[in-house]
């Protein structure tokens, strides 16, 4: 599993409510990504870390926030859920440190109605 | 920033063919392109990357080729068996450490 652990891995929300999702990495990588995949669009990136408080937007960031106060710990937050951010949310990381070799969490299915 | 083209987005092949995936990029700086397998309901898992310093690799039934001239890349599997039927990504990374994914390709392998 690569170390990395997603919670909740389930979850269904009312719109306008707040939710927040937690990956959780074991090893101590230094890059942690959160991509967002939906039919016909493949993986598209949210937010990504390049350590503890070094963040910086993807392609699809607008409706979502993150931080990072530890190495092992990268949150994601939808601070007003819409139905257009029901998706499967997948955390991961680059194991070697330049990006590269990117490895992805089990995912988080969210439904907002 | 960084646009990758995917195709076909469905393929069906008899088993026992090959099957042949292939991607586009538009950043001529990007120089690490892998590729992914994901089964329904599981996470996309790493199957092989080339980096572009790298023409061509191989790893048992599947290779992937690199055309840095003509910004393309393809996924090439020999000897399709069922298990292989999955939807395959490629990506490429653009500045900033990022992975940029291609839509993605249902490889359907009939037996």
């Amino acid at each position: 599993d690569a170390g990395i652990t997603q919670s909740p891995r389930h979850k269904v929300t009312e719109t306008g409510t707040p939710v927040t999702l937690r990956c959780h990495q074991t090893e101590n990588h230094r890059y942690m990504y959160w991509y967002r995949q939906d039919p016909g669009h493949g993986l598209r990136l949210i937010h990504y870390s390049y350590g503890v408080k070094d963040t910086d937007k993807g392609e699809v960031s607008d409706g979502y926030s993150v931080s990072r106060s530890k190495t092992e710990d990268f949150l994601l937050t939808l601070e007003s859920a819409t139905s257009s951010q029901t998706s499967v949310y997948f955390c991961a990381i680059s194991f070697d440190g330049s990006g590269n070799t990117i490895y992805f969490g089990e995912g988080s299915w969210l439904t907002v109605v | 920033g960084e646009n990758v083209e995917q195709h076909p987005s469905t393929l069906s092949v008899q088993e026992g063919d090959s099957a042949v995936i292939k991607c586009t990029y538009s950043d001529s700086a990007s120089n690490y392109f892998p590729w992914y397998k994901q089964e329904l309901g599981k996470r996309p898992q790493l199957i092989i990357d080339i980096r572009s310093n790298v023409g061509e690799k191989k790893d048992q039934r599947i290779a992937v080729t690199l055309n840095k001239t003509a910004k393309h890349f393809s996924l090439h599997i020999t000897e399709t068996q069922p298990e292989d039927s999955a939807v395959y990504f490629c990506a490429a990374k653009e500045y900033g450490n990022k992975l940029v994914f291609g839509a993605g390709t249902i490889l359907r392998v009939k037996s």
